[in-house]
Order: structure tokens, then sequence, then C-alpha cells
């Protein structure tokens, strides 16, 4: 079975200030992972997603994640962050088989103020 | 092209009630999702379904709680009897063919059970 864990459920933050938001994950076998991003509100909309490749991936928005998969990590950060990234984060896995759904940790929330 | 439709968007309901919430996913999609989000528990996979087939509804809380999809371009959820509880957000997603873990999510649907 997989699980996601999101470290830090709130990220209060200001205008301009570099942004981490940190995600490790468990699988038994190789996984793909992702960032949904929920905006009040709304549904949530992909951000970015790592299959195969660079373990360095550039999503919407400015926003970037690193695979690391010796630490079973795949953490979200944006060097500047403006108020419009106020939102809920969430990162995701599924297992690289046919058949399986995405499973979701359960959120972090990025404020960002002036 | 319309993305994914839920409906109601909000529901208020007395306990005992019947609930049915709707979802049209983008069409040329082949897989749907149910997920249910509380603060509790966050983003909760109930059921999912491929080429209107169900395949995995082990999220599915109890018999209370049904799930089908008679074509490629109608799902239902329905509660029978609601119970307070069940008040959460449940979000329809849609998948096509663009790669194993982007889902495009409906807006949801609000249900409060009194």
């Amino acid at each position: 079975a997989q699980s996601v864990t999101q470290l830090d459920s709130q990220v209060p933050v200001f205008e301009e200030a570099p942004v981490e938001l940190r995600c490790n994950y468990s699988s038994s076998v190789s996984v793909y992972l992702f960032w949904y991003v929920q905006y009040p509100n709304q549904g949530l909309q992909l951000l970015l997603k790592y299959l195969s490749g660079s373990t360095l991936v550039k999503g919407i928005n400015g926003f970037e994640a690193e695979f690391n998969k010796s630490q079973t990590s795949f953490h979200l950060r944006k060097p500047s962050v403006h108020i419009s990234d106020t939102a809920e984060y969430f990162c995701a896995v599924i297992p690289n088989q046919a058949g399986t759904a995405l499973i979701f940790g359960k959120g972090t929330t990025l404020s960002v103020s002036s | 092209d319309a993305g994914v439709i839920q409906s109601p968007r909000h529901e208020v309901t007395e306990m005992g009630q019947e609930v049915t919430l709707r979802c049209k996913p983008i069409s040329g999609h082949n897989s749907l999702f149910w997920y249910r989000q509380t603060m509790m528990r966050g983003l909760e996979l109930l059921i999912y379904f491929n080429n209107n087939v169900p395949i995995d509804d082990s999220g599915m809380p109890e018999d209370r709680f049904s799930a089908k999809m008679p074509n490629a371009s109608f799902s239902t959820l329905k509660i029978q009897p609601s119970e307070p509880r069940d008040s959460a957000v449940y979000f329809c997603a849609s998948r096509g063919t663009g790669g194993p873990g982007e889902l495009f999510f409906g807006e949801g649907s609000r249900l409060t059970v009194l």
C-alpha cells in the first residue's frame, strides 16, 4: 500500500519570501508523484508531476519540485511567493501499474500575507 | 471545452434523507473517480470506474453509499439514509489518456446533513 505524509499542515509566509512545502511518501513499488493546488471553493488542479527522467520538475505559476528517491521525498518549492499563491496544496502518489488511483496527502495550507 | 461538471454545488438535507450527487466527466475521458474531503480525514478515494466499470470501491464507507456509472458521460453517488457524519465536500474527477495521475476535478458538491 502507498501513503503520503505532508509534514506541515499550515505554512504562513510573507509575500516575496521563498517557500518549501514538504512531502514524504511510502510505497513498496515505484510510483509517480504529483502536486495539486486547491484555491478556495474550487476543485483541485494539477500543479506539476514527476513520471521519470530529471528529478527536478517545473510546474505552473513558478513552482518546482524535486524527487529524491533515497529520502522518498517530493518537496515543492517557489523562490518568491505572491498573495495569489494562497491555497491548499496536496501531494499525491500513484503506483506505477495499471488500474490504480491517486492517493493524496492531507494537504498543506499556504497563507501568503503582505 | 467543458470541464467536469458536478451538481448540486450545495445540498443541505436532514438526517435520514436520500442524497444523490451527480457528475458529468470530460468527454473522452475513460476513468472517473469520487473523492470525499473533510477537515479531519482530508481527501479520501471512495470509488473509481474505468470504462464505466467499478474497479475499486474499498473506500466506500458503508452500505449506505452507492455509486453508478450507467454510461461514459454520467455518474451518480447516492447516500441513503444520510447521516450528519456524511457532511463533506464530494469531488468527482475524470482522467483521460494524458497520463496515469492527471485528474481533472469538478468544483465539488458541499453536503451538509443536519
